[in-house]
C-alpha cells in the first residue's frame, strides 16, 4: 500500500496567516492527489483533487499544487471557517490511502 | 448533484453484525462507483472498501476482507454496508462517498453513520 504521510500533524495560526500543509506519498503517484477538510462531527469535504483542481464552490484562497510524491495544501489567508482538519488522499492505487490528518487550530 | 443520505446510529454486541444503508439522489446508482470509509474516535480516514469501474467488481480492503459485504439496490438506489463479527474496535463512524473514476477523487460523502460497539 502507498503510505501518505502529511506535516505537521497541527498547527496553530492566526486570522489571515498563510499556512501550507505538506503530504509525502511512499511511492510516485503522479498527480492522483486530493484534499479534505473535516470540522469535528461533519463529513469530509472535497476541496482540491487532481493535486491542483479547485473543487467547485471552494474558495480561491485554497491552492494545491505538487506531482510525483510531494504536493501541497496552501491557505493564502485564514479565514475562522477554515478551521479544521485536513486530510490528503492518493487514489493512484488501490487501496486508496488517506494521510493521517493535519489538525489546524487558532492561535 | 448526488447527494447521499445514510441510515442512522447503532448500538451492537460483540459479535453481531451491522447493516448500514447510504440511499443516493441526484444520480441513479449505476451511474455511481460507491465507497466505504471507516473514522475510528480521534482517528484518521480508512478506505474500507469500494466499486472498481475499471473491472466492474467491487474490491475490499484486505484488513476487512472476510468481514465485510458491500450491495448495492439499483431499484432503490441504495447501497449497503453490512460488516460481521464486530469488535469493540469497531466502534466508528462509517462514511459512503461517490468515487469518480478508476483514479478519482471522492465527492459527496454521506453525513457519517455511528456504530458502537458495547457489551
Amino acid at each position: 500500500d502507498i503510505q501518505m504521510t502529511q506535516s505537521p500533524s497541527s498547527l496553530s495560526a492566526s486570522v489571515g496567516d498563510r499556512v501550507t500543509i505538506t503530504c509525502r506519498a511512499s511511492q510516485s503517484i503522479s498527480s492522483y492527489l486530493n484534499w479534505y477538510q473535516q470540522k469535528p462531527g461533519k463529513a469530509p469535504k472535497l476541496l482540491i483533487y487532481a493535486a491542483s483542481s479547485l473543487q467547485s464552490e471552494v474558495p480561491s484562497r485554497f491552492s494545491g499544487s505538487g506531482s510525483g510524491t510531494d504536493f501541497t495544501l496552501t491557505i493564502s489567508s485564514l479565514q475562522p471557517e477554515d478551521f479544521a482538519t485536513y486530510y490528503c488522499q492518493q487514489t493512484h492505487s488501490t487501496p486508496p490511502t488517506f494521510g493521517q490528518g493535519t489538525r489546524l487550530e487558532i492561535k | 448533484q448526488v447527494q447521499l443520505v445514510q441510515s442512522g446510529a447503532e448500538v451492537k454486541k460483540p459479535g453481531a453484525s451491522v447493516k448500514v444503508s447510504c440511499k443516493v439522489s441526484g444520480y441513479t446508482l449505476n451511474e455511481l462507483s460507491m465507497h466505504w470509509v471507516r473514522q475510528a474516535p480521534g482517528k484518521g480516514l480508512e478506505w474500507m472498501g469500494g466499486f472498481d469501474p475499471e473491472n466492474g467488481e467491487t474490491i475490499y480492503a484486505q484488513r476487512f476482507q472476510g468481514r465485510v459485504t458491500m450491495t448495492e439496490d439499483t431499484s432503490t438506489d441504495t447501497a449497503y454496508m453490512e460488516l460481521s463479527s464486530l469488535r469493540s474496535e469497531d466502534t466508528a463512524v462509517f462514511y459512503c462517498a461517490t468515487g469518480w473514476g478508476p483514479n478519482g477523487w471522492f465527492d459527496p460523502w454521506g453525513q457519517g453513520t455511528l456504530v458502537t460497539v458495547s457489551s
